[in-house]
């Protein structure tokens, strides 16, 4: 079946390392690749986002994600962690099919609730 | 603020209420998508709206659950004689387009317990 994997359902990294957080997808195609962040009480904000060329995309906040085709991964990172990135962290793909109203067919992973030490 | 707007942000209902939610997308935006997010579960489409039209409730159960998105005012998904297991947040999200290269803004999401 056509999914979203996030391997990792909790990380806890320290204030100031590095982090990676896992997405992988089953998909024939390449899918368009979103990363969202929610924090707290809050809605979803879209971190980063890759439909094609370079695969290493950058988003807000200091975080950069990387395509990878034969790995079939888009892996969130962030060289050096603060204590404000404590959320939980989406990956949701949309299929290409060329059919307008996509946007609802977006899959959503299960998410990472990441925690930092100070 | 130009973002998303959700309303209100908690509401407490006893089973057998109805329970209405608002949400407001950004100003330009015509397409307008809710989801739900249950506990421990990943968000799931709910419904999807432009102006005046229900393009795909496909995600929606199929009794109690009803949602609008009027040519003036906001969307409204109206939740009928409330159950515990419609205990959850429900997100709204609006789209310039509604392609998939047209990304997706979210509200902050309504907190719906029921009693």
């Amino acid at each position: 079946a056509q999914s979203v994997t996030q391997p990792d359902i909790h990380i806890t990294v320290s204030e100031g390392a590095s982090l990676e957080l896992r997405c992988n997808y089953s998909y024939g195609a390449t899918p368009y690749l979103f990363w969202y962040v929610q924090s707290p009480g809050q809605g979803l904000q879209l971190l980063l986002k890759y439909f094609s060329g370079d695969t290493l995309v950058q988003g807000i906040k200091g975080f950069e994600a990387e395509f990878k085709r034969s790995q079939s991964s888009f892996n969130l990172r962030k060289p050096s962690v603060h204590w404000s990135d404590a959320a939980e962290y989406f990956c949701a793909v949309v299929p290409p099919s060329g059919d307008a109203g996509n946007n609802r067919k977006l899959i959503w992973g299960l998410g990472t609730s990441l925690a930092v030490n100070p | 603020n130009a973002g998303v707007m959700q309303n209100p942000r908690h509401l407490v209902r006893r089973r057998g209420q109805e329970a209405r939610l608002r949400c407001s997308p950004m100003k330009g935006h015509s397409h307008v998508y809710w989801y739900r997010q249950l506990p421990e579960e990943g968000l799931k489409f709910m419904v999807y709206l432009q102006k005046e039209n229900i393009i795909d409730e496909s995600g929606m159960p199929k009794e109690r659950f009803s949602a609008e998105f009027p040519k003036e005012g906001p969307s409204i998904l109206r939740i009928q004689q409330v159950v515990r297991g419609d205990s959850a947040a429900y997100f709204c999200a609006s789209s310039l387009q509604g392609q998939e290269n047209s990304p997706l803004h979210f509200g902050n999401g309504t907190r719906l317990t029921v009693t």
